[in-house]
């Protein structure tokens, strides 16, 4: 069970951005737990895209990039691309449940 | 190349048990904390279980917890999680995941291909 909600599908034009949120609670995000983003293209293995709630590793597009504040999160696509078709998940940890993931939101490329 | 390759999915039958495996290459396996995350299918993630470095803390979901055990042997360089008494809601793409640490933040940031487990009569 995901204690941390995210809009199950996003879309936009090449070129336009794109925000994902991620809403959780005061016994996760809301507690201070720190938010890593993950992107799984179609039929592949998540991908860690965003760490510490903004911070992008060594590879990443800087069109990524994550913010955090209060009980939620979120994630910005800019100048968004074909290529970046797929799932994000957003992740943290709960003080009851350890890690928990967001529900997951199919991003689409119109 | 830092890699993770997970073994041992397979079909089984309601009740049973599996072992996966995850071999670690390219990184010091003995220096990281790691985790299994699973996907059902058509799912999002879940967390299923952690261990630490040296295998001295462990910790599970709720939903596995008294039914799978999660064990590293740091000389083979490789990750364990043996399922029992499994169920048809077990059913998914099991990941090996590691953990990495940035200051003070703590993150998967290699993960495997998966293996898949299915639980059907």
């Amino acid at each position: 069970q995901s204690v941390l909600t995210q809009p199950p599908s996003v879309s936009g034009a090449p070129g336009q951005r794109v925000t994902i949120s991620c809403t959780g609670s005061s016994s996760n995000i809301g507690a201070g737990y720190d938010v890593h983003w993950y992107q799984q293209l179609p039929g592949t293995a998540p991908k860690l895209l965003i760490y510490g709630n903004s911070n992008r590793p060594s590879g990443v597009p800087d069109r990524f990039s994550g913010s955090k504040s209060g009980t939620s999160a979120s994630l910005a696509i800019t100048g968004l691309q074909a290529e970046d078709e797929a799932d994000y998940y957003c992740q943290s940890y709960d003080s009851s449940l350890d890690y928990v993931f967001g529900t997951g939101t199919k991003v689409t490329v119109l | 190349e830092v890699q993770l390759v997970e073994s041992g999915g397979g079909l089984v039958q309601p009740g049973g048990s599996l072992r996966l495996s995850c071999a670690a290459s390219g990184f010091t396996f003995s220096s990281y904390e790691m985790n299994w995350v699973r996907q059902a299918p058509g799912k999002g993630l879940e967390w299923v279980s952690y261990i630490s470095s040296s295998g001295s803390t462990i910790y599970y979901a709720d939903s596995v917890k008294g039914r799978f055990t999660i064990s590293r042997d740091n000389a083979k360089n490789s990750l364990y999680l043996q399922m029992n008494s499994l169920r048809a809601e077990d059913t998914a793409v099991y990941y090996c995941a590691r953990i990495s640490k940035k200051y003070y933040y703590y993150y998967m940031d290699v993960w495997g291909k998966g293996t898949t487990v299915t639980v059907s009569s």
